[in-house]
């Protein structure tokens, strides 16, 4: 029963760097999805997808790439990290048609940019 | 687009006490989905209770129980018999039932954080 696995659980980056975070699920969802939750901001999505080869924007997009080659996987790219993207990141997955049972969500990773 | 409010930072209860978090929302759909999630200090995002707006009746969890008032676009967290494992932060979430990429997506308010005195 692994569910959502996001690595690393915590990253140090320098401004500039570039790095992704990995998302993996195994319950064969179509839709995943990245978030990031900062201190009185809630959740807001970042990037979506509804299955392999298709992505799109949410709310906060920019400073941030996704790409989606396998149902499986659904890597989030920091293209050259800045302070402004220290957050917490969650990946999340469901099954679109049951919309009821809500997201399985990863452990998070805490990304600190300094 | 759909909007979800949380009117308090902050709450706290004393142990063995109920507490209701409060949560108003958003919305021209008349169908869709709403949840309450707990973040505990370990981050991870666990979900607690969930709402179809089309039942009337308001979902219960063992101690967890919502107050669903679809007129008013209130959705409310009551917790009864608080224990100390309830602090946590609670998010309430909105999700439409509609198909369409978009569509799927959750909608959180800012979050209430818990804290239980015992």
């Amino acid at each position: 029963n692994a569910g959502v696995t996001q690595t690393p659980k915590f990253q140090v980056l320098k401004t500039g760097q570039s790095m992704t975070l990995q998302c993996a699920q195994d319950m064969n969802h179509e839709y995943m999805s990245w978030y990031r939750q900062d201190p009185g901001m809630g959740l807001r999505l970042i990037h979506y997808s509804v299955g392999a080869g298709i992505t799109d924007q949410g709310e906060v997009p920019n400073g941030y790439n996704v790409s989606r080659s396998t149902t499986e996987d659904f890597p989030l790219r920091l293209l050259s990290a800045a302070p402004s993207q220290t957050s917490v990141y969650f990946c999340a997955s469901s099954t679109p048609w049951q919309g009821y049972y809500g997201y399985t969500f990863g452990s998070g990773t805490r990304l600190t940019v300094v | 687009a759909q909007t979800v409010t949380q009117s308090q930072p902050e709450m706290s209860v004393q142990e063995a006490e109920t507490v209701t978090l409060s949560c108003t929302y958003d919305t021209s759909e008349s169908d869709y989905y709403l949840f309450w999630y707990k973040q505990p200090p370990s981050r991870q995002m666990i979900l607690v209770i969930r709402q179809e707006a089309y039942k009337q009746q308001n979902a219960t969890e063992n101690r967890f129980s919502v107050n669903f008032q679809k007129a008013a676009k209130s959705f409310s967290l009551k917790i009864s018999d608080s224990q100390l494992g309830d602090a946590a932060m609670y998010f309430c979430a909105y999700r439409s039932p509609y198909s369409g990429g978009s569509n799927y997506k959750l909608t959180f308010g800012k979050g209430t954080l818990l804290t239980v005195n015992p």
